[in-house]
């Protein structure tokens, strides 16, 4: 069963304005984390922001928040007011806890090709 | 810049040939991940070590094997190439072994199969 799913291969958002990436996850895991990582052109992997199981709060990283719904196992990358330069492919991942049985790696989502218009 | 160094950053080889890729983790990650990322298969774990020993192997392989030394930099070795090899290998470091924190990823190796 896929454990990463995001729905929306692509996606357009108008400069300054906010734009939504949407992921839902499927773990029977207490303990896990959330990440959300950002692939320009260029082709490296920056992680972005990163959400655990256990956080009561939405993680928050400058532009970047984690809308964080547990119960309905969803981690929305929600960028504000969009730039140029935010145009990229956005994966999101999670990482299941050893204990667990997971092997520790991260679990990719398809990822979402965000454009962003002038 | 996430500390994680990758070498070659590209590489252009043929059918049948045999290349190794190299990682140095951050400083102080005893943890090492590789990542293949294809257009058909997307993202995918291959293998991961912990302060030099294997610890958990995904879809790898048995032309790829891997390893890490002393001082914890990693080797992937990739053998007999097939035109479906090509791809963008990441490592990616983290300081733990089983926990849920981030993984830093290096810059990649573009492995190109002519």
């Amino acid at each position: 069963a896929q454990k990463i799913t995001q729905t929306q291969p692509g996606m357009f958002v108008q400069e300054k304005e906010a734009v939504t990436l949407d992921c839902t996850y499927d773990t029977s895991d207490q303990s896990y984390g959330l990440f959300w990582y950002k692939q320009p052109s260029s082709g490296e992997m920056i992680f972005l922001i990163y959400q655990g199981s256990y956080d009561e709060q939405n993680a928050t990283e400058g532009r970047y928040s984690l809308n964080f719904q547990k119960a309905r196992k969803s981690a929305n990358l929600v960028i504000s007011a969009s730039q140029l330069g935010d145009s990229a492919m956005y994966f999101c991942a999670m990482r299941e806890a050893f204990y667990g049985g997971s092997q520790g790696n991260l679990i990719f989502g398809k990822g979402t090709k965000l454009s962003v218009k002038p | 810049d996430s500390g994680v160094t990758q070498t070659p950053k590209h590489l252009i080889t043929a059918t049948g040939q045999r290349v190794t890729l190299r990682c140095s983790p951050r400083s102080g990650d005893l943890s090492v991940y590789w990542y293949q990322q294809s257009l058909d298969q997307g993202l995918q774990f291959l293998i991961q070590y912990y302060n030099g020993e294997e610890r958990a192997k995904g879809n790898i392989l048995e032309r790829f094997s891997a390893q890490q030394f002393p001082d914890l930099h990693s080797e992937l070795n990739l053998s007999s190439l097939e035109l479906g090899d090509s791809a963008l290998y990441f490592c990616a470091s983290s300081v733990d072994l089983a926990g849920i924190d981030e993984q830093f990823f290096g810059p990649g190796t573009r492995l190109t199969v002519l």
